[in-house]
């Protein structure tokens, strides 16, 4: 089992829509979570964190199931800007110090 | 410039050619990682440092993969005898995370290696 996974997609939507991605991870020392975003042929930048009371910004909200071991992301009224991966990111608490672990993404088409 | 600096930015080698792929962290951060991206494909990870300890290595895929990092600086990732798969993008990331606390993940641009 992956230690980070998530849905690839695409997942295609219209503008305005509300779109959810979920990820799983396996770890259950797993310490702190966030995600990311990767436009095409561009490197990964920060999002969010995620929170365990949850957390929202602007249109994006965050949640955290630790019982389930799950992550999502919401996106409401999607813009065309939107359209990007979006990548479920872990932390996990080693001997060496912290390791953050990236899941494979999830694609986001938003189209008019 | 304050981010992450990779270079080259873009190479092109011939099977069974070394290549030497170079990461300047951002001064004082502690973490540096480097992922393998390629094309249509998640990031993959290959190695991480973190300040004295030594480093996670258990993403490198083979011996032909090594990487160092000189104290909290500059981070070289070489591969020997290169191979047409290994053409991929290579990230380095460096970050102030520690025991103490988490941090944000900031990229370079990436080293995009094409062996024909």
């Amino acid at each position: 089992r992956k230690e980070v996974e998530q849905d690839p997609g695409p997942f295609n939507v219209p503008e305005g829509a509300t779109v959810a991605f979920n990820c799983t991870y396996s770890n259950s020392a797993s310490q702190s979570f966030f995600w990311y975003r990767q436009d095409c042929r561009k490197e990964p930048k920060l999002l969010m964190s995620v929170y365990s009371s949850g957390n929202e910004d602007g249109r994006f909200t965050a949640q955290l199931n630790r019982a389930s071991q799950y992550i999502s992301l919401l996106i409401r009224d999607s813009k065309l800007s939107d359209s990007a991966t979006y990548l479920c990111v872990v932390n996990i608490l080693t001997g060496g110090g912290n390791k953050l672990t990236f899941g494979t993404g999830t694609q986001l088409k938003v189209e008019l | 410039g304050a981010g992450v600096s990779q270079s080259p930015s873009n190479k092109v080698t011939e099977k069974g050619k070394d290549v030497e792929l170079r990461c300047d962290p951002i001064s004082g951060h502690t973490a540096l990682y480097w992922y393998r991206q390629r094309l249509g494909q998640g990031l993959e990870f290959l190695i991480y440092f973190q300040g004295n300890s030594a480093p996670d290595k258990s993403g490198l895929p083979s011996d032909r993969f090594s990487a160092e990092r000189t104290g909290e600086s500059v981070s070289t990732l070489t591969i020997q005898r290169t191979q047409q798969e290994d053409s991929a993008v290579y990230l380095c990331a460096s970050s102030l995370l520690n025991r103490e606390s988490t941090g944000e993940l900031f990229f370079g641009e990436g080293s995009r290696l094409t062996v024909l």
